[in-house]
């Protein structure tokens, strides 16, 4: 079973609205990290926004929000007021503190891509 | 300016040959990571090192090795025996042990074979 899932593999939406980004992940660790990264038609990967599984509060950073609901397992990533650079794909991962053995690697989704459109 | 280089950003591996990929960071991080990335999929853990002198494989260490000689570099090597290398290559790093544990990426290569 995948442990990351990205249901959605391409979106077009209008400059300026808002975006929701679904992320739906499986896990029985009770600590774990839930993360989102945006990666450019360049290639690199860049950091957005964090959540951790203990954090009482959906995580903001910026235009950048996280829905985080806990018991269905959903970390949804919400882009408020899209700008044409936000064209990219989107990619939601979770590190597991427990389960992953040890290990401080992330397991990715195969991401969402996600086109801006003027 | 702090960050991640990786080098070089296109590179062309022939049959039977040993290709290495080149990470330095001068983040000061610990922890040091190499994935892979096909078309259309996410990232998959090659290889890991949380310290110095040692490393510890991911989902997908056959066909690779590294070393973690200094705590700034941690060289990819892809070896004859992937047989499929063509792919994406993305070296990150971060401040490891902790649950927030943010990995900060450099700009990949490209590897392909000819």
């Amino acid at each position: 079973a995948q442990k990351i899932t990205q249901t959605q593999p391409g979106m077009f939406v209008q400059e300026k609205e808002a975006v929701t980004l679904d992320c739906t992940y499986d896990t029985s660790d009770p600590s774990y990290g839930l993360f989102w990264y945006k990666q450019p038609s360049s290639g690199e990967m860049i950091f957005l926004i964090y959540q951790g599984s203990y954090d009482q509060q959906n995580a903001t950073e910026g235009r950048y929000s996280l829905n985080f609901q806990k018991a269905r397992k959903s970390a949804n990533l919400v882009i408020s007021a899209s700008q044409l650079g936000d064209s990219a794909m989107y990619f939601c991962a979770m590190r597991e503190v427990f389960s992953g053995g040890g290990a401080d690697g992330l397991t990715f989704g195969k991401g969402t891509h996600l086109i801006i459109q003027p | 300016d702090g960050g991640i280089t990786q080098s070089p950003k296109y590179l062309f591996r022939k049959e039977g040959q040993n290709v290495t990929l080149s990470c330095e960071q001068n983040l000061n991080h610990d922890a040091m990571y190499w994935y892979r990335q096909d078309p259309g999929q996410g990232l998959r853990l090659i290889y890991y090192s949380q310290i110095v002198n040692d490393f510890q494989k991911g989902d997908i260490a056959e066909g690779y090795s590294v070393s973690r000689e200094k705590k700034e570099s941690f060289p990819l090597t892809v070896t004859s025996a992937q047989k499929n290398p063509t792919a994406f290559y993305l070296c990150a790093s971060s401040n490891s042990g902790l649950t927030k544990n943010i990995q900060y990426f450099g700009a990949g290569t490209r590897l392909s074979v000819l």
